[in-house]
């Protein structure tokens, strides 16, 4: 089965800094999506950022650009320049892609990011 | 256009009762999954539906059920709440079964007293 590890519960940074959040994920299959969401306290989870693992270029998207390490099966998610707004939890997550058919994601536990002023 | 829907936004039943919950997708969307979201287990996946088909189904026990409309509206029903019922409910909606991009409603809160 597949399982998706977020290691760091709780990260912070300061404003207009850098920040990095890290996921780990298993499978033992070789086509899949990888993703990740931001859910700000008591509003709408919203996709951020989304990789296909068959593609080796790191997907970005303005301030958020990812390291996909698909070997090692790692996804983390670089925030740059960060923004009193990025402050949310974050979830990564896995969909698997082909045979399976289904849109099923597989999220991991969460970071809560702080940004501090 | 209007994003996902979900009604109620917050509820509070008992134990023992059950509850229905309910979601608009976004219009054209044919796919709807719902998760279960507590502090404990994270987001767990509930079920997936398309063109009113239940096309996946999470590892949660028969009291939990659900169905898809022929306009795409999907509800989930609980039986028999338990206390371990208490959750935000997550309701996420896509064009296609496939497609990379679900999008979320704000969910439901449900307490079970």
């Amino acid at each position: 089965a597949q399982t998706v590890t977020q290691s760091q519960p709780e990260m912070s940074v300061q404003e207009a800094e850098t920040v990095t959040l890290s996921c780990t994920y298993d499978t033992s299959e070789s086509d899949y999506y990888l993703f990740w969401y931001k859910q700000p306290p008591s509003r709408q989870m919203i996709l951020v950022i989304r990789q296909e693992a068959y593609k080796q270029q790191n997907a970005t998207e303005n301030r958020f650009s990812v390291n996909f390490q698909k070997a090692a099966k790692s996804f983390s998610l670089k925030i740059s320049d960060s923004q009193l707004g990025d402050a949310a939890m974050y979830f990564c997550a896995y969909r698997q892609y082909g045979s399976s058919n289904t849109g099923k994601l597989i999220f991991g536990q969460g970071t809560t990011l702080q940004v501090k002023p | 256009k209007a994003g996902v829907t979900q009604t109620p936004r917050y509820l509070i039943k008992t134990r023992g009762q059950q509850v229905t919950l309910s979601c608009s997708p976004i219009s054209g969307h044919r796919s709807v999954s719902w998760y279960q979201q507590t502090p404990g287990q994270g987001l767990q996946f509930l079920f997936e539906y398309f063109s009113e088909t239940q096309r996946n189904k999470g590892n949660f026990p028969g009291r939990f059920s659900g169905r898809q409309f022929s306009n795409s509206r999907s509800e989930m029903n609980v039986s028999t709440l338990e206390l371990g019922d208490s959750a935000l409910y997550l309701c996420a909606s896509s064009l296609e079964l496939l497609d990379n991009e679900q999008f979320f409603g704000p969910g439901t809160r449900l307490t079970v007293l």
